[in-house]
């Protein structure tokens, strides 16, 4: 069963630290991998979308990239905010998604 | 317009009642999906639809029934819940191509309440 973790579980942070959330995942024969964003009580939000012949994508000031041999994911937020607060999601798709455990992070003024 | 509207944003019902959820989306994806989420968990996958017709059921009671009338609309269809039911209900959708999926788009979700 392919399984997806991501590291750390939380996170409260500062604001302006940059900041790295990690995502494994136990098969490398994905298709893409997607970053999500969710608000509490709130949908999804698709932050960075990895296709598997790609190793990195970017948007402002979100990096995440892709090392499909090493089964990782990596989300880099850059010079943190207050309004980054929300929990992080990973998720790799076949089929379908399969999303990882989720990272909650805090940012404080 | 990348947007998936859902449809209603909070539903409070008996374990006798019959509602329905309705998603919408119309960015010409071909594929769309009901998913689960309790508190503090991702998301789990219920039901995808891929050209109006149900292509993944993932082992979800018949007290869930899933209904694409057409390529922009998704509904789902409830009747005699549990309170462990209640959830909040995400519809997404996304291009579909050789049995891959794109990048998935997410609608707001129904909060679900069941008592």
């Amino acid at each position: 069963k392919q399984e997806v973790t991501q590291i750390p579980a939380a996170l409260s942070v500062p604001e302006g630290e940059n900041l790295v959330l990690n995502c494994s995942f136990t098969d490398s024969a994905i298709y893409n991998l997607q970053w999500f964003r969710q608000d509490p009580g709130k949908g999804l939000t698709s932050l960075l979308l990895i296709q598997s012949s790609q190793r990195e994508q970017t948007s402002g000031r979100l990096n995440a990239s892709l090392d499909k041999s090493s089964g990782r994911s990596t989300l880099y937020i850059a010079a943190s905010q207050p309004g980054d607060s929300a929990t992080y999601l990973c998720a790799f798709t076949t089929d379908k998604l399969i999303f990882g455990t989720g990272t909650r992070l805090q940012v404080f003024p | 317009d990348t947007e998936v509207t859902q449809t209603p944003k909070h539903l409070v019902m008996g374990m006798t009642n019959k509602k329905s959820l309705k998603c919408e989306q119309h960015m010409g994806h071909r594929a769309m999906y009901w998913y689960k989420q309790k508190a503090k968990k991702p998301p789990e996958l219920m039901f995808v639809y891929s050209y109006e017709k149900l292509s993944i059921n993932e082992s979800v009671p018949s007290r869930f029934s899933p209904e694409c009338p057409n390529s922009s609309l998704l509904n789902l269809h409830l009747h005699a819940l549990q309170p462990e039911d209640s959830a909040l209900y995400l519809c997404a959708s996304s291009q579909v191509s050789m049995g891959h999926s794109y990048e998935q788009y997410f609608g707001p979700g129904t909060r679900l309440t069941v008592t």
